[in-house]
């Protein structure tokens, strides 16, 4: 069964704003990643939370962890045209097997 | 080297040819992984190498699809009698440790299509 689901599926925003992306999950993680991917080629690695963190920064990037509830979610502040791209978080299992990844996130901001 | 390396980038293969796709990982990465991305859609593992382990092929859709990774380094991805259902980006990742924790790398994948 698929670990992680984004939601939501799409997103527009104007530029300026903030776009928040949520991340569900089923079984016991180490940690969570979120990646962007742009034109459908190669992720790039955006942040990791460990699963004994609940908050995390990087930049204009706020990542949120509840183990709790099994989710995740991104907040991209102050938004810009370049931050238009597919999101996806990823989630790497206690037992450290593979790496599943969400549907994604597409995320449109317009200028 | 500086990033991991997916040659080719982009293939066209007639229905019913092999091919081969190549993935160079960083440099000392020990975790490798192969995923397929169909166009508009999300990542679907399909095998994971780990050091000396034995990989983990559960995602492999079926028996036409075969990996190996040779001296814990390049990884190559061979599919088999290729079908119109296989066109997708692969995508190829490696990270410093199993659990990731550094991040994974992707290369910038290989676009299959088969016509």
């Amino acid at each position: 069964s698929q670990q992680g689901e984004e939601d939501p599926q799409a997103l527009s925003i104007q530029e300026g704003e903030n776009a928040t992306m949520n991340c569900s999950y089923k079984t016991s993680i180490n940690n969570l990643q979120w990646y962007r991917q742009n034109s459908g080629r190669g992720l790039v690695h955006l942040i990791l939370i460990r699963s004994n963190e609940r908050e995390k920064h990087s930049g204009r990037l706020r990542v949120t962890l509840d183990t709790s509830k099994k989710s995740s979610s991104l907040l991209i502040t102050a938004s810009r045209a370049a931050d238009t791209a597919s999101y996806f978080c990823a989630t790497v299992a206690t037992s450290y097997d593979k790496v599943i990844f969400g549907p994604g996130t597409s995320l449109s901001v317009i200028p | 080297g500086a990033g991991v390396s997916q040659s080719p980038s982009n293939k066209v293969t007639e229905k019913g040819k092999d091919v081969e796709l190549r993935c160079d990982p960083i440099s000392g990465h020990t975790a490798l992984y192969w995923y397929r991305q169909s166009l508009g859609q999300g990542l679907e593992f399909l095998i994971y190498f780990q050091g000396n382990s034995a990989p983990d092929k559960s995602g492999l859709p079926s028996d036409r699809f075969s990996a190996e990774r040779t001296g814990g380094s390049v990884s190559t991805l061979t599919i088999q009698r290729t079908q119109q259902e296989d066109s997708a980006v692969y995508l190829c990742a490696s990270s410093l440790s199993q659990g990731g924790v550094g991040g994974y790398t992707f290369g910038s994948g290989t676009r299959l299509t088969v016509v």
